[in-house]
């Protein structure tokens, strides 16, 4: 199973963009790179996924180095409903059940 | 499109009773997940169900939770006799379809959650 390590917590202000970073030292090579967002009282959402190189959407950037032993998650601009919760997960696929993995998850405050 | 939905919202019980839980699915969506977070942990999977049947159970505590999927549509997660230690936030979770490296993994959709106190 890979472990994610990701900083606890993390302040930005409005306008900022904000950088978290997840170290995955044992990542398979089957593995993909997933992010999840969790408001309070909210079950995660997700909110991209890479297995290599930059992923982008209309809500982040994904950029993962060649040898995926880390992933950064880009936030353009937060705003203070961006603060909450931010999960790397790494996938775990075994007989094909796709089971996340969650560890504790960086605590984002966006202040204005 | 309606989202993953759960039910109840909170339960409030004594130890030693029995809750169960429901989620229903976004429509049409194959695969079924149960999500836990006990106090100050992390979320933990439970199991996942493909249709009607059980996937992966690897997750499930003990043989006091019962998780069920009659005709692959909503699924129930009972706790009987319910312990203090049980209480937490419950997450269901769905996707579409079944998740194979070559494919990519599919997004899981969550529910709000139940939230469940055990007294």
């Amino acid at each position: 199973l890979a472990k994610t390590t990701q900083p606890i917590s993390m302040d930005s202000y409005e306008g900022q963009e904000v950088n978290i970073t997840c170290s995955h030292n044992n990542i398979a090579t089957n593995d993909y790179i997933t992010w999840y967002q969790q408001f309070p009282s909210q079950g995660p959402r997700f909110i991209i996924q890479g297995y290599k190189t930059k992923v982008t959407n209309e809500v982040a950037s994904l950029f993962i180095p060649a040898d995926r032993k880390s992933s950064t998650l880009s936030l353009p601009r937060v705003s203070l409903s961006d603060t909450a919760v931010y999960y790397c997960l790494v996938g775990d696929i075994m007989d094909s059940s796709y089971k996340l993995i969650f560890g504790s998850g960086t605590r984002l405050l966006v202040r204005p | 499109e309606a989202g993953v939905t759960q039910f109840p919202s909170h339960s409030v019980i004594e130890k030693g009773q029995t809750v169960t839980l429901r989620c229903d699915p976004i429509s049409g969506h194959d695969n079924l997940y149960w999500y836990r977070r006990v106090m100050g942990k992390e979320i933990k999977f439970l199991l996942h169900f493909v249709k009607e049947s059980k996937q992966d159970e690897s997750g499930m505590p003990n043989n006091r939770f019962l998780a069920e999927r009659t005709g692959g549509t909503y699924s129930t997660l009972k706790v009987q006799p319910a312990e203090l230690e049980d209480s937490g936030v419950y997450f269901c979770a769905s996707s579409q379809d079944s998740p194979t490296w070559l494919a990519g993994i599919e997004t899981q959709y969550f529910g709000p959650g139940t939230r469940l106190l055990v007294l």
